[in-house]
């Protein structure tokens, strides 16, 4: 079974730095999706990257980037300029590679704090 | 246009009560799922529909959940008989399908169920 690991529960940036959330997955699967989802205190999950592990390119999305290391199963957030908006639970999820339904499994999260 | 709606925002039950929530999904999303996310943790995956069949029940975690969808509309999550390890925050996902970029989930803002 896969599962994605998040070992840092809290974290915090000063406004307009950087900070990076760490995320490890383990999957025995070569074809996959990593995500990184932002969840605000208004509960609503949004997607805030996407990663396909058959792209040796890292994703980015304006402020946001990734750091994926394949074979290290490692996909980490790089948060650039960091904004008060920013503050929210942070997960990593993994979803197989499939041309049908496939399960999504999420990590327990990270909570970021931004200090103005 | 509209994005994935829940109802209620919050519910309070007794210990023993049954408790329906309610999702809308988002217009022409064929793919329907429920989370269940408690406090801290991450999400765990509960059940997933497409259309109104149900091919994934694995994460429903007791008898005493259920879960029906009408057509690729509504969906209504059943608790029966409500212990308080069920308060947690119920999350509802949507995608347009399940292939390529159509999985992309859009969730909508959960409801918050607190058993006492």
């Amino acid at each position: 079974a896969q599962t994605v690991t998040q070992s840092q529960p809290e974290m915090s940036v000063q406004e307009a730095e950087t900070v990076t959330l760490s995320c490890t997955y383990d999957t025995s699967e070569s074809d996959y999706y990593l995500f990184w989802y932002k969840q605000p205190p208004s509960r609503q999950m949004i997607l805030v990257i996407r990663q396909e592990a058959y792209k040796q390119q890292n994703a980015t999305e304006n402020r946001f980037s990734v750091n994926f290391q394949k074979a290290a199963k490692s996909f980490s957030l790089k948060i650039s300029d960091s904004q008060l908006g920013d503050a929210a639970m942070y997960f990593c999820a993994y979803r197989r590679y499939s041309g049908g339904y496939q399960k999504v499994t999420f990590g327990t999260g990270t909570k970021l704090q931004v200090i103005p | 246009g509209a994005g994935v709606s829940q109802s209620p925002s919050n519910k309070v039950t007794e210990k023993g009560k049954d408790v329906e929530l309610r999702c809308d999904p988002i217009s022409g999303h064929t793919a329907l799922y429920w989370y269940r996310q408690r406090l801290g943790q991450g999400l765990e995956f509960l059940i997933y529909f497409q259309g109104n069949s149900a091919p994934d029940k694995s994460g429903l975690p007791s008898d005493r959940f259920s879960a029906e969808r009408t057509g690729e509309s509504v969906s209504t999550l059943t608790i029966q008989r409500t212990q308080q390890e069920d308060s947690a925050v119920y999350l509802c996902a949507s995608s347009l399908g399940t292939s390529g970029r159509a999985y992309e989930q859009y969730f909508g803002p959960g409801t918050r169920l607190t058993v006492t």
